[in-house]
């Protein structure tokens, strides 16, 4: 069975600040990686994934982050955090493989719940 | 990802009543979709997976006669709550898996059941 553990139910950064969300995840076979964003009363947009390629993932809005086997992790990171920043982000694990049909849907963490301050 | 259209986006109905809400796959000929409630502050809660021609796989503790679900074909999936009471009211959202893994969400239906 696979999980996802979000350390940190809100985090808070002055804008301009380094962010850091934390995600560890629990796979019995190599995962895939997702974060997504989350802004009120919308639905969830894909920031970023990771599919066993490169182990540093880039995404939109200037959000990175990196798959670390050994350490289980997936934390997301922004050099500078903008005030439009603000929302709830989404770790989460799929671990099988999309094979066109068939797929596994996503385990997600509890979210964490960013927070910018001017 | 794929394109997904989800509708309503809010829908207000009267205890006892049932709802359908539709998710739609616009370039993505999906076999399966997944159906997941958010309930407020909460994470996502995976209700379903919705089988293209086949009977819809529930999670533990969800009740199939009390969300039934219907993929009619290979772009479209309904959620249908039905006899909906105020312990209904959630934010529903679908879940698409297109191609590269490239899973897409609904924009999702906020449902206030009064």
């Amino acid at each position: 069975a696979q999980s996802v553990t979000q350390l940190g139910s809100h985090v808070s950064v002055s804008e301009g600040a380094l962010v850091l969300l934390r995600c560890n995840y629990s796979s019995s076979v190599p995962p895939y990686l997702f974060w997504y964003v989350q802004y009120p009363n919308q639905g969830l947009q894909l920031l970023l994934k990771y599919t066993s390629a490169a182990t540093l993932v880039k995404g939109i809005n200037g959000f990175e982050a990196e798959f670390k086997k050994s350490e289980t992790s997936f934390h997301l990171t922004k050099p500078s955090a903008h005030m439009s920043d603000a929302a709830e982000y989404f770790c989460a694990v799929s671990d099988q493989a999309d094979s066109g049909g068939g797929a596994d849907g996503l385990t997600f963490g509890k979210g964490t719940h960013l927070i910018i301050q001017p | 990802g794929a394109v997904v259209s989800q509708h309503p986006s809010r829908v207000i109905c009267k205890s006892g009543t049932s709802v359908k809400i539709e998710c739609r796959s616009l370039d993505f000929q999906a076999t399966t979709m997944f159906w997941y409630r958010q309930f407020p502050k909460k994470s996502l809660m995976l209700m379903a997976t919705s089988n293209e021609g086949s009977k819809a796989t529930y999670e533990q503790g969800v009740e199939k006669d009390k969300f039934l679900i219907n993929h009619a074909s290979l772009t479209l999936s309904t959620l249908t709550v039905t006899s909906a009471h105020p312990e209904d009211s959630s934010f529903y959202i679908c879940l698409v898996p297109g191609a590269g893994y490239g899973y897409t969400f609904g924009s999702g239906t906020r449902l206030t059941v009064v």
